[in-house]
């Protein structure tokens, strides 16, 4: 079966640096996806990735290695608005979305 | 632009009863998804459409059907709904480019008593 696995929760200081993980298993691979979904809200697009490597977009950056199933977002310099969920999603060999049950991030003062 | 947009946002039923959630786009995209969240449980694709006047079937389809007559409206319909089918409901839409990025409308909250 298909299978994305993120943590359940994590918290984290203002001003901090926060990794949250991603491991997939999944029939073909065309693409890795990070969405930011505050409470209450719709989902929002942050990263895609579809090479191995390290892509940044400002504060944010996102991992990717193909050969380990496996993906990680960052966040730098936490601001409270980063408390969020952050959603994993893989795009299958049928270029459906299969998605992760997100991290809740909490940040602390 | 509005970009994707819901309605309702708030619908309470009770078993048995039926309603329409309608989706609607104005970023002309060929794709359009239905998914459902739930607590502790990544989104879950119902139904989805390719282009006008054409609908498949996603991961959780049971007691769901779908319409897409206009290409920029998808809709959902609950015939006869079940308390299971309490949950938000989020549509999205996307042009099928590069990266695929879908964008999400801001959701309708449905609870069935």
């Amino acid at each position: 079966g298909q299978n994305i696995d993120q943590p359940t929760e994590m918290t984290a200081t203002e001003g901090a640096i926060v990794q949250i993980n991603c491991t997939y298993q999944t029939s073909g691979f065309n693409g890795l996806f990070w969405y930011q979904q505050h409470a209450g809200e719709a989902p929002t697009f942050l990263s895609y990735n579809v090479l191995d490597g390290l892509e940044e977009k400002g504060r944010f950056s996102s991992f990717l290695s193909r050969s380990k199933g496996y993906s990680y977002l960052l966040l730098k310099e936490l601001q409270m608005k980063d408390s969020a969920s952050y959603l994993c999603a893989v795009e299958d060999s049928n270029y459906q979305l299969i998605w992760g049950a997100g991290t809740k991030l909490i940040i602390k003062p | 632009n509005a970009g994707v947009t819901q309605t309702p946002k708030f619908r309470v039923l009770k078993t048995g009863q039926s309603m329409t959630l309608l989706c609607a786009q104005d970023m002309n995209h060929e794709y359009m998804y239905w998914y459902r969240q739930d607590p502790g449980m990544g989104l879950r694709l119902i139904h989805y459409s390719v282009g006008e006047g054409t609908t498949a079937k996603g991961e959780v389809p049971d007691g769901y059907n779908v319409s897409r007559l206009k290409k920029q409206n998808f809709l959902l319909g609950l015939e006869s709904a079940a308390p299971s089918q309490t949950s938000v409901y989020f549509c999205a839409s996307t042009d099928g480019g590069e990266a695929d990025t879908q964008y999400f409308g801001p959701g309708t909250r449905l609870t069935v008593l």
